[in-house]
């Protein structure tokens, strides 16, 4: 069964950076999608980031681009988020998730499974 | 303000059935399959339904989701206690190249 661990959360002032890592136990991470979503303490989802198979097509939220970089390592079944440059609005629980494999769409992908997040938290 | 529309609360006694609905537009849910995810207090999401009406493996039958145009419904039979969980739909969508999530139901059991 796969399972992903999400760890680096921590609390950080605004401006500043950290960098999230999602570890994949399985032995099949390079041939899937990955993502990063998040939720505000008592608050809904919000995706943040996509990386395909590959890393041929990356994807973000408004809310973040510019700022966040997604990127991974197939070596070491590992996903990665840099965030630079932190907001008060960016504290939330991070997940990664795993989308669908290198021969699906990402628009037709569902996340499964998930990690059990890493909080995030900023403030000054 | 989610992209995806889905009601705050929904809430049902044991045995009843409910829906939870999530609206949305041409650019999402009218041009990509929608995936419904269960959310337990404390815990990470999981998949319930994907591509409109798939059910994962373990998943009971008393759920099932269905899409028309640019809605979709998770229909819940036959409610019981441990079904009580935030529900959220979820879809790509192609204006903005993302997904995008609803804001989530809080079902209740009675």
């Amino acid at each position: 069964e796969v399972q992903l661990v999400e760890s680096g959360g921590g609390l950080v002032k605004p401006g500043e950076s950290l960098r999230l890592s999602c570890a994949d136990s399985g032995s099949t991470f390079s041939s899937y999608n990955m993502n990063w979503v998040r939720q505000t303490p008592g608050k809904g989802l919000e995706w943040v980031s996509c990386i395909s198979s590959g890393s041929a097509y990356i994807y973000y939220a408004d809310s973040v681009k510019g700022r966040f970089t997604v990127s991974r390592d197939d070596g070491k079944n590992s996903l990665y988020l840099q965030m630079n440059n932190l907001r008060d609005e960016d504290t939330a629980v991070y997940y990664c998730a795993r989308g669908g494999d290198f021969k699906t769409q990402i628009r037709d992908n569902w996340l499964d499974p998930w990690g059990q997040g890493t909080l995030v938290t900023v403030s000054s | 303000q989610s992209v995806l529309t889905q009601p705050p609360s929904a809430s049902g006694t044991p045995g009843q059935g409910v829906t939870i609905s999530c609206s949305g537009s041409s650019s999402n849910i009218g041009s990509n399959p929608v995936n419904w995810y269960q959310q337990f207090p404390g815990t990470a999401p999981k998949l319930l339904i994907y591509s409109n009406n798939g059910r994962p493996s373990g998943v009971p039958d008393r759920f099932s989701g269905s899409k028309s145009g640019t809605s979709a419904s998770l229909a819940i039979s036959g409610l019981q206690s441990e079904d009580e969980a935030d529900f959220y739909c979820a879809a790509w969508d192609e204006r903005l190249s993302g997904l995008v999530f609803g804001g989530g139901t809080k079902l209740t059991v009675l």
